[in-house]
């Protein structure tokens, strides 16, 4: 079975500050990942994905992540928050053989303007 | 980017009742689709994949004769929740895969709010 981890539950952040928010999966085969951003009384969006290729995979809106094989990791990053960035962020992964997507439990994140 | 859509965007019944929704990929086609349920503050939780032609799978705990699926064509599929009840009150969005990379494409949700 699959699973995702998203430690960070809530974070709270001044615009410009640096973001760093922590995945982690559990599959056995190879994956897909992805990010996905859901800002206040919105939809699902798709913020960035890695399949294969270089690790360090670029979105919009300036985020960025990095898939690490052997921690078994996808971090999202953006080296300057802005206020709009608020919302809620979702890691979720997709193993091959498996059509659905799994699901971290998401992180809040606030911007402070 | 591909666009899913969702109808209705919200909808408040009465107990007892049954609640249909429509989740449309408008301009590709999607041979699967899937539905979430969202609670709030929650991530979001696979009922069901949807697959056009064929029965739905359904996750464990899910309850194939409440949540009724139907895939009948490439770019419509339908949740009908039956004799809904006030635990049923939640967000439902669907989801539809497209493209060689197999993305899944959101629709907006829909709430429910089952009295």
């Amino acid at each position: 079975a699959q699973s995702v981890s998203q430690h960070n539950h809530h974070v709270i952040l001044s615009e410009a500050a640096s973001l760093e928010l922590g995945c982690n999966y559990s599959y056995g085969g190879t994956v897909n990942l992805f990010w996905y951003v859901q800002y206040p009384g919105q939809h699902l969006q798709l913020l960035l994905k890695y399949f294969s290729g270089d690790p360090l995979v670029k979105g919009i809106k300036g985020f960025e992540a990095e898939f690490i094989k052997s921690k078994f990791s996808f971090n999202l990053r953006k080296p300057s928050v802005q206020w709009s960035d608020t919302a809620e962020y979702f890691c979720a992964v997709k193993g091959t053989g498996r059509r659905a997507l799994t699901f971290g439990s998401g992180t809040r994140l606030q911007v402070q303007p | 980017g591909a666009v899913v859509s969702q109808h209705p965007s919200w909808v408040i019944c009465k107990s007892g009742t049954s609640v249909k929704i429509e989740c449309r990929s408008l301009d590709f086609q999607a041979t699967t689709m899937f539905w979430y349920r969202q609670f709030p503050k929650q991530s979001l939780m696979l009922m069901a994949t949807s697959n056009e032609g064929s029965k739905a799978t359904y996750e464990q705990g899910v309850e194939k004769d409440k949540f009724l699926i139907n895939h009948a064509s490439l770019t419509l599929s339908t949740l009908t929740v039956t004799s809904a009840h006030p635990e049923d009150s939640s967000f439902y969005i669907c989801s539809a895969g497209g493209g060689r990379e197999e993305t899944q494409y959101f629709g907006p949700g829909t709430r429910l709010l089952v009295l």
